[in-house]
């Protein structure tokens, strides 16, 4: 089973800083998908940037953009001009794109606790 | 709107009894998912459906049984042998497509009294 890692439990951020999540998973697949969630105090899971595996571009949301690194396994978000409202959980999850022993079920990663302080 | 809706948002458990939560989608989406979320735990699956009259087991299925009896909905029965069912559990919908996006619902913040 692929296993996704966040190393961060926490990280903080002032207002209008750079902040970079990581994030690194293991997978013999070829063909995924990864995925950044927010989970703001309201417990909403908020699709932020989406990665195809099979496109060397890193894909860029707004503020977000992430850092897709496949060989190094390695898939990190950057929250640019971070604000107040970006205080959340941030969740990686992977997905494979066959529909494996979990079918299209997202895999987790246990989440970084963004603050952002004033 | 097209939504998922669960509910109840708040939900209390004696020990030893069965509780279902519920999880309704109107977004036409064939795959369904259900999660338990426990803090430092990231989101855990628990079951999946990719079609009406069929679902497979999660990574944590033990104690815990579904039904898909109809495309827009997919309740989830805590049963009395989840030993630790405290925890706030979350639905989920997607197309059947490896690349869309998942859509969540509220919660369920599940507490055994």
């Amino acid at each position: 089973a692929q296993t996704v890692t966040q190393s961060q439990p926490e990280m903080s951020v002032q207002e209008a800083e750079t902040v970079t999540l990581s994030c690194t998973y293991d997978t013999s697949e070829s063909d995924y998908y990864l995925f950044w969630y927010k989970q703001p105090p309201s417990r909403q899971m908020i699709l932020v940037i989406r990665q195809e595996a099979y496109k060397q571009q890193n894909a860029t949301e707004n503020r977000f953009s992430v850092n897709f690194q496949k060989a190094a396994k390695s898939f990190s978000l950057k929250i640019s001009d971070s604000q107040l409202g970006d205080a959340a959980m941030y969740f990686c999850a992977y997905r494979s794109a066959t529909n494996s022993n979990s079918g299209y079920a997202l895999n987790f990663g246990k989440g970084t606790s963004l603050l952002v302080t004033p | 709107d097209g939504g998922i809706t669960q509910s109840p948002k708040y939900l209390f458990r004696k020990e030893g009894q069965n509780v279902t939560l519920s999880c309704e989608q109107n977004l036409n989406h064939d795959a369904m998912y259900w999660y338990r979320q426990d803090p430092g735990q990231g989101l855990r699956l628990i079951y999946y459906s990719q079609i009406v009259n069929d679902f497979q087991k999660g990574d944590i299925a033990e104690g815990y049984s579904v039904s898909r009896e109809k495309k827009e909905s997919f309740p989830l029965t805590v049963t009395s042998a989840q030993k630790n069912p405290t925890a706030f559990y979350l639905c989920a919908s997607s197309m059947f497509f490896a690349g869309t996006e998942a859509f969540f619902g509220q919660g369920t913040r599940l507490t055994v009294v």
